[in-house]
């Protein structure tokens, strides 16, 4: 078993660029893919990176993902911030061992000020 | 277009039971893999559990706090996966949405969400 661990919030300024962190708790952060997620408030998730690192047809490329093994973590980096960025966004992992599948992180509220 | 639509929401006291549908459409549902997240209020999310395709074993799995107690099935002749949830408990109040997922974890698409409320 694993967990994923996010800042829980995290602010910055619109124009600037911002970085989340998400880091598993044992194991390399290599060892399975890594998915971003982005929910609004009242509203369901949608997917910003999978796969560690792909964008989904209609992100702008303004979102971009990265795992660096060394420091067992992925990161979402969001450049050029804008005030629409302002969401939750949520780490998940996948967990093959103990027949779990998924695991999420717990959230980063970020906040575009 | 993909839709996923849940439904079967609803207030239901302590100990009580709810059954959740899905109704899935726009995709290939029969070799889909499909799974279950909450999201307690104010909380953030959590994955219920999992129905593998048919083709894949049809196989189930659940994260422990569900085990014993939620059910997933589907039925491809109606492109629907259900969440057959018993002996429901205060903590299992959430916004239960579906999702398709592929065999490594990702969820690409999501329904609305189903609000569930257990409370007496």
């Amino acid at each position: 078993n694993f967990m994923l661990t996010q800042p829980h919030s995290v602010s910055e300024s619109p124009g600037k660029t911002v970085t989340i962190s998400c880091t598993r708790s044992s194991g390399s952060i290599a060892r399975n893919y890594v998915q971003w997620y982005q929910q609004r408030p009242g509203s369901f998730p949608t997917t910003v990176i999978y796969e560690d690192d792909q964008r989904p047809s209609g992100v702008p490329d303004r979102f971009s993902g990265s795992i660096d093994s060394s420091s067992l973590s992925a990161s979402l980096t969001i450049s050029g911030l804008k005030t629409e960025d302002e969401a939750d966004y949520y780490c998940q992992s996948y967990d093959s061992s103990n027949h779990r599948d998924v695991v999420f992180g717990g959230g980063t509220k970020l906040t575009v000020l | 277009e993909v839709q996923l639509v849940e439904s079967g929401g609803g207030l239901v006291k302590p100990g009580g039971s709810l059954r959740l549908s899905c109704a899935a459409s726009g995709f290939s549902f029969i070799n889909a893999w499909m799974s279950w997240v909450r999201q307690a209020p104010g909380k953030g999310l959590e994955w219920v559990g999992r129905i593998k395709s048919k083709t894949d074993g049809g196989t189930t799995d659940y994260v422990a706090p569900v085990k014993g107690r939620f059910t997933i099935s589907r039925d491809d002749s109606k492109n629907t996966v259900y969440l057959q949830m018993n002996s429901l408990k205060t903590e299992d109040t959430a916004v239960y949405y579906c999702t398709t997922q592929t065999p490594l974890g990702w969820s690409p698409y999501w329904g609305q969400g189903t609000l569930v409320t257990v409370s007496s």
